[in-house]
């Protein structure tokens, strides 16, 4: 059971815009910056989206992020068949015992 | 460029011991806050453990707390997770992790460099 919680899937077809919530609370989400990354299959996670909404370099315009409150969304607009891959939101968590905390992954299928 | 380059896993059984390695080159090291992140076949990401800079701060997950320990040497760019007492739940690949910014709390960071990972198998 993960801290931070994701759809464990979602589609799209090429050219639509998709969305990817992630829910956590007011130790993690609530009071600090969320990430995304982009994990393709059999590859390491790549940074994708950092300090809620900042895309670091390389990164296509077509990716953004949002939060409000307790929870942060991903969204990709024209969607592309190499977008296909697990998509993890992480942020900081300053509950008792202080740590990182991820969200279960969702996994975006192209139609 | 930037890499790490993680080594040291393999086959183990419950009870036993391991310890991780991740090569960094391409950047000052002695700056970077690094983590270890481990990913159990098919399923999301863990993260396992974090060390500052210098190596004073430390943080452990409640599920590696008293079996792992996390550790550096700037001198030789590396990164280390002594694994001990392994249970069969630890197998997973192991990443190794760069905060995107150095000096800043974790709070407000991310991780921007990861390694290829290191595949870790606890079984009898």
């Amino acid at each position: 059971q993960s801290v931070l919680t994701q759809p464990p899937s979602a589609s799209g077809t090429p050219g639509q815009r998709v969305t990817i919530s992630c829910s956590g609370s007011s130790s993690n989400i609530g009071s600090n910056t969320v990430n995304w990354y982009q994990q393709l299959p059999g590859t390491a996670p790549k940074l994708l989206i950092y300090s809620n909404n900042q895309r670091p370099s390389g990164v296509p315009d077509r990716f953004s992020g949002s939060k409000s409150g307790t929870s942060a969304s991903l969204a990709i607009s024209g969607l592309q068949s190499e977008d296909e891959a697990d998509y993890y939101c992480a942020a900081w968590d300053d509950s008792l015992n202080v740590s990182w905390v991820f969200g279960g992954g969702t996994k975006l299928t192209v139609l | 460029q930037v890499q790490l380059v993680e080594s040291g896993g393999g086959l183990v059984k419950p009870g036993g011991s391991l310890r991780l390695s991740c090569a960094a080159s391409g950047f000052t090291f002695s700056d970077y806050y690094m983590s270890w992140i481990r990913q159990a076949p098919g399923k999301g990401l863990e993260w396992v453990s974090y060390i500052s800079s210098s190596g004073s701060t430390i943080y452990y997950a409640d599920s590696v707390k008293g079996r792992f320990t996390i550790s550096r040497d700037n001198a030789k760019n590396s990164l280390y997770l002594q694994m001990n007492s392994l249970r069969a739940e630890d197998t997973a690949v192991y990443y190794c992790a760069r905060d995107l910014w150095f000096g800043v709390p974790p709070k407000e960071n991310a991780f921007d460099i990861w390694g290829q990972g290191t595949m870790v198998t606890v079984s009898s």
